[in-house]
Protein backbone atom coordinates (compact mmCIF):
# COMPACT_ATOMS: atom_id res chain seq x y z
CA UNK A 1 0.00 0.00 0.00
CA UNK A 2 1.31 3.62 -1.18
CA UNK A 3 2.55 5.52 2.16
CA UNK A 4 2.65 9.10 2.49
CA UNK A 5 4.80 10.72 5.64
CA UNK A 6 5.30 14.29 6.22
CA UNK A 7 7.42 15.70 8.77
CA UNK A 8 7.08 18.09 10.81
CA UNK A 9 4.05 18.93 11.65
CA UNK A 10 3.69 22.17 11.92
CA UNK A 11 6.51 24.74 11.57
CA UNK A 12 6.94 28.36 12.81
CA UNK A 13 10.03 30.00 11.41
CA UNK A 14 11.38 33.49 11.33
CA UNK A 15 11.27 36.06 8.47
CA UNK A 16 14.86 35.12 6.76
CA UNK A 17 15.16 31.65 8.64
CA UNK A 18 15.54 28.73 6.14
CA UNK A 19 14.45 25.64 6.51
CA UNK A 20 12.95 22.18 5.00
CA UNK A 21 9.91 20.48 4.94
CA UNK A 22 10.50 16.55 4.47
CA UNK A 23 8.04 13.91 2.87
CA UNK A 24 8.92 10.11 3.08
CA UNK A 25 7.00 7.84 0.81
CA UNK A 26 6.78 4.09 0.27
CA UNK A 27 5.37 2.73 -3.07
CA UNK A 28 6.10 -0.29 -5.41
CA UNK A 29 7.64 1.73 -8.46
CA UNK A 30 7.58 5.73 -8.20
CA UNK A 31 5.37 7.77 -11.27
CA UNK A 32 6.13 11.03 -9.70
CA UNK A 33 5.82 13.02 -6.15
CA UNK A 34 3.96 16.41 -6.19
CA UNK A 35 3.73 19.18 -3.84
CA UNK A 36 0.82 21.64 -2.98
CA UNK A 37 0.69 24.19 -1.30
CA UNK A 38 -2.52 25.04 0.79
CA UNK A 39 -3.65 28.45 1.99
CA UNK A 40 -7.05 27.89 4.93
CA UNK A 41 -10.17 28.04 3.55
CA UNK A 42 -9.10 27.20 0.09
CA UNK A 43 -8.16 24.27 -2.20
CA UNK A 44 -4.68 22.50 -2.66
CA UNK A 45 -2.41 24.49 -5.25
CA UNK A 46 0.06 22.74 -7.55
CA UNK A 47 3.70 23.74 -7.11
CA UNK A 48 6.13 21.12 -8.35
CA UNK A 49 6.24 17.61 -9.50
CA UNK A 50 9.59 15.24 -9.32
CA UNK A 51 10.06 12.23 -11.11
CA UNK A 52 12.92 10.77 -10.45
CA UNK A 53 15.80 10.29 -8.00
CA UNK A 54 18.34 13.26 -7.80
CA UNK A 55 15.75 15.49 -9.95
CA UNK A 56 15.30 19.41 -8.39
CA UNK A 57 12.78 22.09 -9.50
CA UNK A 58 12.84 25.98 -8.03
CA UNK A 59 10.04 28.79 -8.15
CA UNK A 60 10.95 31.85 -6.21
CA UNK A 61 12.04 30.49 -2.36
CA UNK A 62 11.10 27.03 -2.91
CA UNK A 63 12.96 24.36 -4.12
CA UNK A 64 11.97 20.73 -4.22
CA UNK A 65 14.16 17.76 -4.47
CA UNK A 66 13.94 13.78 -4.69
CA UNK A 67 15.75 10.42 -3.27
CA UNK A 68 14.82 7.09 -3.94
CA UNK A 69 12.94 7.75 -0.11
CA UNK A 70 11.82 11.16 0.10
CA UNK A 71 11.57 14.30 -0.64
CA UNK A 72 12.48 17.97 0.65
CA UNK A 73 10.83 20.88 0.01
CA UNK A 74 13.13 24.22 0.98
CA UNK A 75 12.16 27.19 2.18
CA UNK A 76 14.78 30.10 1.51
CA UNK A 77 14.42 33.60 2.98
CA UNK A 78 10.81 32.72 3.79
CA UNK A 79 8.35 35.67 3.82
CA UNK A 80 4.96 35.97 6.12
CA UNK A 81 3.42 35.07 2.48
CA UNK A 82 4.71 32.21 2.65
CA UNK A 83 2.71 30.86 5.43
CA UNK A 84 0.53 27.90 4.05
CA UNK A 85 0.10 24.41 4.67
CA UNK A 86 2.27 22.03 1.86
CA UNK A 87 0.98 18.87 1.24
CA UNK A 88 3.18 16.00 -0.51
CA UNK A 89 1.64 13.33 -2.76
CA UNK A 90 1.92 10.41 -4.64
CA UNK A 91 -0.17 8.85 -7.62
CA UNK A 92 -2.02 5.99 -5.89
CA UNK A 93 -1.26 2.36 -7.34
CA UNK A 94 -4.96 0.94 -7.05
CA UNK A 95 -6.21 3.77 -8.91
CA UNK A 96 -3.90 2.86 -12.10
CA UNK A 97 -1.85 5.77 -11.16
CA UNK A 98 -5.10 8.40 -11.38
CA UNK A 99 -5.56 9.48 -7.96
CA UNK A 100 -3.42 10.87 -5.38
CA UNK A 101 -2.72 9.11 -2.13
CA UNK A 102 -1.74 12.79 0.48
CA UNK A 103 0.36 13.25 3.48
CA UNK A 104 -1.25 14.79 6.14
CA UNK A 105 0.76 18.15 5.44
CA UNK A 106 2.90 20.45 7.33
CA UNK A 107 1.93 23.55 8.47
CA UNK A 108 4.18 26.16 7.96
CA UNK A 109 3.49 29.57 9.98
CA UNK A 110 6.45 33.02 8.90
CA UNK A 111 6.65 35.50 11.40
CA UNK A 112 7.69 39.22 10.68
CA UNK B 1 -11.49 29.50 -18.15
CA UNK B 2 -12.97 29.24 -13.76
CA UNK B 3 -10.81 25.49 -13.65
CA UNK B 4 -13.02 23.53 -11.29
CA UNK B 5 -15.60 25.11 -9.73
CA UNK B 6 -18.00 23.90 -6.58
CA UNK B 7 -21.42 23.93 -5.60
CA UNK B 8 -22.28 25.20 -2.91
CA UNK B 9 -19.41 26.68 -0.81
CA UNK B 10 -20.84 25.75 2.52
CA UNK B 11 -23.89 23.58 4.21
CA UNK B 12 -25.64 22.53 7.39
CA UNK B 13 -28.03 19.70 7.09
CA UNK B 14 -29.49 17.55 9.68
CA UNK B 15 -28.83 14.32 9.92
CA UNK B 16 -30.75 11.70 7.63
CA UNK B 17 -31.21 14.91 5.20
CA UNK B 18 -29.87 14.02 1.39
CA UNK B 19 -27.77 16.51 -0.87
CA UNK B 20 -25.84 16.95 -3.82
CA UNK B 21 -22.35 18.49 -4.07
CA UNK B 22 -21.54 19.87 -8.08
CA UNK B 23 -18.60 20.08 -9.38
CA UNK B 24 -17.55 21.46 -12.55
CA UNK B 25 -14.54 21.73 -14.75
CA UNK B 26 -13.61 23.84 -18.16
CA UNK B 27 -10.43 22.33 -19.07
CA UNK B 28 -11.76 19.28 -21.15
CA UNK B 29 -9.83 16.80 -18.08
CA UNK B 30 -10.68 13.08 -18.83
CA UNK B 31 -10.53 12.26 -15.39
CA UNK B 32 -12.41 13.88 -11.98
CA UNK B 33 -12.20 13.29 -8.24
CA UNK B 34 -13.69 13.64 -5.22
CA UNK B 35 -11.49 14.05 -1.69
CA UNK B 36 -12.69 14.60 1.63
CA UNK B 37 -10.44 16.25 3.85
CA UNK B 38 -10.43 16.29 8.04
CA UNK B 39 -7.98 18.02 10.50
CA UNK B 40 -4.75 15.45 10.90
CA UNK B 41 -5.33 13.31 8.50
CA UNK B 42 -4.71 14.68 5.19
CA UNK B 43 -6.97 14.36 1.92
CA UNK B 44 -8.74 11.19 1.42
CA UNK B 45 -10.09 9.62 -2.06
CA UNK B 46 -14.17 8.69 -2.19
CA UNK B 47 -15.08 8.25 -5.45
CA UNK B 48 -13.16 8.90 -9.22
CA UNK B 49 -14.32 8.79 -12.81
CA UNK B 50 -11.78 8.22 -16.02
CA UNK B 51 -14.35 9.34 -18.14
CA UNK B 52 -17.90 10.14 -18.98
CA UNK B 53 -20.68 7.36 -18.17
CA UNK B 54 -17.67 5.78 -15.51
CA UNK B 55 -17.54 6.03 -12.06
CA UNK B 56 -15.31 3.75 -9.03
CA UNK B 57 -14.85 3.50 -5.58
CA UNK B 58 -11.25 5.30 -3.67
CA UNK B 59 -10.78 4.70 -0.49
CA UNK B 60 -13.69 5.67 1.58
CA UNK B 61 -16.69 5.28 -0.84
CA UNK B 62 -19.16 4.49 1.99
CA UNK B 63 -21.89 6.77 2.43
CA UNK B 64 -21.66 8.35 -0.74
CA UNK B 65 -22.80 8.11 -4.42
CA UNK B 66 -21.69 9.48 -7.82
CA UNK B 67 -22.19 10.48 -11.39
CA UNK B 68 -20.99 11.56 -14.15
CA UNK B 69 -23.36 12.30 -17.08
CA UNK B 70 -21.28 14.73 -18.84
CA UNK B 71 -17.54 14.78 -18.79
CA UNK B 72 -17.57 18.54 -17.71
CA UNK B 73 -19.32 17.29 -14.38
CA UNK B 74 -18.77 15.36 -11.38
CA UNK B 75 -21.83 14.91 -8.83
CA UNK B 76 -21.37 13.51 -5.10
CA UNK B 77 -24.24 12.32 -3.71
CA UNK B 78 -25.04 11.85 0.03
CA UNK B 79 -28.29 9.69 0.43
CA UNK B 80 -29.01 10.26 4.17
CA UNK B 81 -26.08 12.51 6.08
CA UNK B 82 -24.68 11.48 8.82
CA UNK B 83 -22.33 13.45 11.21
CA UNK B 84 -19.21 11.19 10.30
CA UNK B 85 -19.50 13.42 6.77
CA UNK B 86 -18.76 16.59 8.43
CA UNK B 87 -16.00 17.54 6.05
CA UNK B 88 -14.37 19.51 3.33
CA UNK B 89 -14.78 18.28 0.02
CA UNK B 90 -12.98 18.81 -2.91
CA UNK B 91 -13.03 17.87 -6.19
CA UNK B 92 -10.01 17.79 -8.63
CA UNK B 93 -9.13 17.05 -12.58
CA UNK B 94 -6.91 15.78 -14.85
CA UNK B 95 -5.77 15.26 -18.05
CA UNK B 96 -4.19 11.66 -17.53
CA UNK B 97 -2.68 9.32 -15.47
CA UNK B 98 0.10 10.62 -13.40
CA UNK B 99 -0.40 14.30 -14.51
CA UNK B 100 -0.80 16.89 -12.20
CA UNK B 101 -4.66 17.66 -10.79
CA UNK B 102 -6.28 20.59 -10.25
CA UNK B 103 -8.11 21.44 -6.85
CA UNK B 104 -11.67 23.23 -6.59
CA UNK B 105 -12.27 25.60 -3.96
CA UNK B 106 -13.80 23.25 -1.73
CA UNK B 107 -17.12 22.81 -0.30
CA UNK B 108 -17.84 22.96 4.19
CA UNK B 109 -20.14 20.50 5.04
CA UNK B 110 -21.69 20.26 8.80
CA UNK B 111 -23.93 17.50 9.87
CA UNK B 112 -26.03 17.91 12.73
Amino acid sequence: EDQVTQSPEALRLQEGESSSLNCSYTVSGLRGLFWYRQDPGKGPEFLFTLYSAGEEKEKERLKATLTKKESFLHITAPKPEDSATYLCAVPRMDTGRRALTFGSGTRLQVQP
Amino acid sequence: NAGVTQTPKFRVLKTGQSMTLLCAQDMNHEYMYWYRQDPGMGLRLIHYSVGEGTTAKGEVPDGYNVSRLKKQNFLLGLESAAPSQTSVYFCASNQGAQETQYFGPGTRLLVL
